[in-house]
């Protein structure tokens, strides 16, 4: 299976609303991260929190991350149509040597306005 | 801001074809990579790339594809033999340090009839 599955698969929510999203992932990681994709676009990152943090804020996001159940959270508060996106978690393994991103499958969400 | 460009946006090309795709990385990273999508799927990662040579690949990554930094600023990825199931989105991403934010590109579109 994955090693990053984010759930749920879609969302759509109304502007001024909260949303969340969780990722699962398997193995040790040094760090997770998040990404949003536009449709048709490059990825950009968003957040970044390491193994030893637990929680992270930038703007209107809030990352969680708990490596005992090997999972995180994305937060967006107060959600605008420009959040309109998919949201991708991404996770860079703690196994030494040279290091590769693995990417989740992936949440589709959508804004209301 | 510093960005990865990736040529062509679009190609377009008969199935056994090669195709080169290119990318000119942020210039101080060091680590590259190719992660290719195929529509509305995951990003899978291809390859990385240190220091003149793979570090990583995936089993994606077969002997139709190659990497190759020729000038200290480019980065391709060849296909040497396309199929069918190469079409997809491929983006090319660049960092600094070994773990840590990944830089993307917009993404080469490749249609393969």
């Amino acid at each position: 299976s994955q090693q990053g599955e984010e759930d749920p698969q879609a969302l759509s929510i109304q502007e001024g609303e909260n949303a969340t999203m969780n990722c699962s992932y398997k193995t040790s990681i040094n760090n997770l991260q998040w990404y949003r994709q536009n449709s048709g676009r490059g990825l950009v990152h968003l957040i970044l929190i390491r193994s030893n943090e637990r929680e992270k804020h930038s703007g209107r996001l809030r990352v969680t991350l708990d490596t005992s159940k090997k999972s995180s959270s994305l937060l967006i508060t107060a959600s605008r149509a420009a959040d309109t996106a998919s949201y991708f978690c991404a996770t860079d393994p703690n196994s030494g040597g040279y290091q590769k991103v693995t990417f989740g499958t992936g949440t589709k969400l959508q804004v209301i306005p | 801001e510093p960005e990865v460009t990736q040529t062509p946006s679009h190609q377009v090309t008969q199935m056994g074809q090669e195709v080169i795709l290119r990318c000119v990385p942020i210039s101080n990273h060091l680590y590259f990579y190719w992660y290719r999508q195929i529509l509305g799927q995951k990003v899978e990662f291809l390859v990385s790339f240190y220091n003149n040579e793979i570090s990583e690949k995936s089993e994606i990554f077969d002997d139709q594809f190659s990497v190759e930094r020729p000038d200290g600023s480019n980065f391709t990825l060849k296909i040497r033999s396309t199929k069918l199931e190469d079409s997809a989105m491929y983006f090319c991403a660049s960092r600094t340090e070994n773990t840590g934010e990944l830089f993307f590109g917009e993404g080469s579109r490749l249609t393969v009839l």
